[in-house]
């Protein structure tokens, strides 16, 4: 596609029900990753993949955190029992950069999933 | 862990003025420094990047100098207009990793 798309854009959830954020990156992208951004703080990171695999998971905050991308394209952000500190815009960056070649690799963001847990 | 510090945290400016936003970071072995836009309730715009070897980036109004050894970012934005008016994030990359300050909250008045 023309860019990072994730869905649902806005999602409100009730303290204990689970959640799933959904990651389009831009075709042929390589590297794929999940950040989560506080109300007026900036975006932290959670997770990365490389096609597949998921090379650093060392953001997730809890176990309740889970992350996959099991085709190397789309990819899902899984929230068990969600939690008010849950509450955050989470991102998904895409980039064609890999390997050794991060010093030109630049990260195309989408529009974020809102997460409001009541 | 890379700690980067955006200051001032808000600015505002009539119009026409120049915007001087300022960027630090704790580690400088990094590969590249970003400077994105977000509007409210939007995702992150890419604006420039510089790569570490590089010391400033250009495109049109916007300016962008890296200074790796003293850790520090400054980007300018000449003759602001209202549309400029945004959140401005600079975010340090280290590996495959970026580490992103709070940013700076830009309102230009006309």
């Amino acid at each position: 596609g023309a860019g990072v798309s994730q869905s649902p854009r806005y999602k409100v959830a009730k303290r204990g029900q689970d959640v799933a954020l959904r990651c389009d990156p831009i075709s042929g992208h390589v590297s794929l990753f999940w950040y989560q951004q506080a109300l007026g703080q900036g975006p932290e990171f959670l997770t990365y993949f490389q096609n597949e695999a998921q090379l650093d998971k060392s953001g997730l905050p809890s176990d309740r955190f889970f992350a996959e991308r099991p085709e190397g394209s789309v990819s899902t952000l899984k929230i068990q029992r969600t939690q008010q500190e849950d509450s955050a815009v989470y991102l998904c960056a895409s980039s064609q950069t890999s390997g050794g070649a991060w010093n030109t690799g630049e990260l195309f963001f989408g529009e974020g999933s809102r997460l409001t847990v009541l | 862990k890379q700690e980067v510090t955006q200051i001032p945290a808000a600015l505002s400016v009539p119009e026409g003025e120049n915007l001087v936003l300022n960027c630090s970071f704790t580690d400088s072995a990094i590969y590249n420094l970003q400077w994105f836009r977000q509007d409210p309730g939007k995702g992150l715009t890419s604006l420039l990047l510089i790569q570490s070897s590089q010391r400033e980036q250009t495109s049109g109004r916007l300016n962008a100098s890296l200074d790796k050894s003293s850790g520090r970012s400054t980007l300018y934005i000449a003759a602001s207009q209202p549309g400029d008016s945004a959140t401005y994030l600079c975010a340090a990359r280290n590996d495959y990793k970026l580490s992103f300050g709070a940013g700076t909250t830009v309102t230009v008045r006309a």
